[in-house]
């Protein structure tokens, strides 16, 4: 089975920097991670994803890449914005059985 | 717009009770899914259904059970509420396939006493 580890539990930053989110992996097969936001009392939504085939992918200011080797994938956000702070999930979709597993989130703070 | 509406926002029952959380989605999506989240724990799913009146046990079933007798319906049963089952639910679903993000209701937070 996969796990999924968000190591660090919070990041605070300046508005206009550069927000990192580290998430790791412990299992080499996989097809897809997912990023998802999540404001306080609403649901996680589907930010930005990455395949096993791709280093990398863009979506406006957020980027995610990739590192299979060291089996670790990181969310970019830039410039960061304090809109932008919520709770952010990485999730590993195992498309055989159609479940997803979720890290335990890191809580991105970016103050004005 | 997928939407995914869960019938309560706030749920207070007592130890014991039989509790059903109910969830529907309008877009006709194939997959939907039973988490609870809780602080530090991230997002764990109870579980699944690939399809009417089929269902599958995620990672924390045990005290759960679910219904789905309609595609667009999928009820989470508490038999017999306890309080270590105070926590916030999260119903789901997905089109399938490979990669397909899960969207997501807004929530219930259950508090049993």
């Amino acid at each position: 089975d996969q796990q999924v580890k968000q190591n660090s539990p919070s990041l605070s930053v300046q508005e206009g920097r550069i927000s990192i989110l580290n998430c790791d992996y412990t299992n080499s097969m996989f097809d897809y991670f997912l990023w998802y936001k999540k404001y306080p009392a609403e649901g996680p939504t589907f930010l930005i994803s990455i395949s096993s085939i791709k280093d990398k992918n863009e979506d406006g200011r957020f980027t995610v890449f990739l590192n299979k080797s060291a089996k670790h994938l990181s969310l970019h956000i830039v410039p960061s914005q304090p809109g932008d702070s919520a709770v952010y999930f990485c999730a590993h979709i195992n498309t055989n059985a159609g479940k997803s597993t979720f890290g335990d989130g890191t809580t991105l703070t970016v103050k004005p | 717009d997928v939407k995914v509406t869960q019938s309560s926002r706030y749920l207070v029952k007592r130890t014991g009770e039989k509790v059903f959380l109910e969830c529907v989605q309008d877009m006709d999506h194939e997959n939907m899914f039973w988490y609870r989240q809780d602080p530090g724990l991230g997002l764990r799913l109870i579980y699944f259904s690939y399809d009417v009146k089929m269902k599958e046990k995620g990672d924390i079933p045990e005290g759960y059970s679910v219904s789905r007798e309609k595609k667009e319906r999928f009820s989470l049963i508490l038999e017999s509420a306890s309080t270590n089952q105070t926590s916030m639910y999260l119903c789901a679903s997905s089109l399938g396939g490979a990669g397909s993000p899960l969207h997501f209701g807004n929530g219930t937070r259950l508090t049993v006493t």
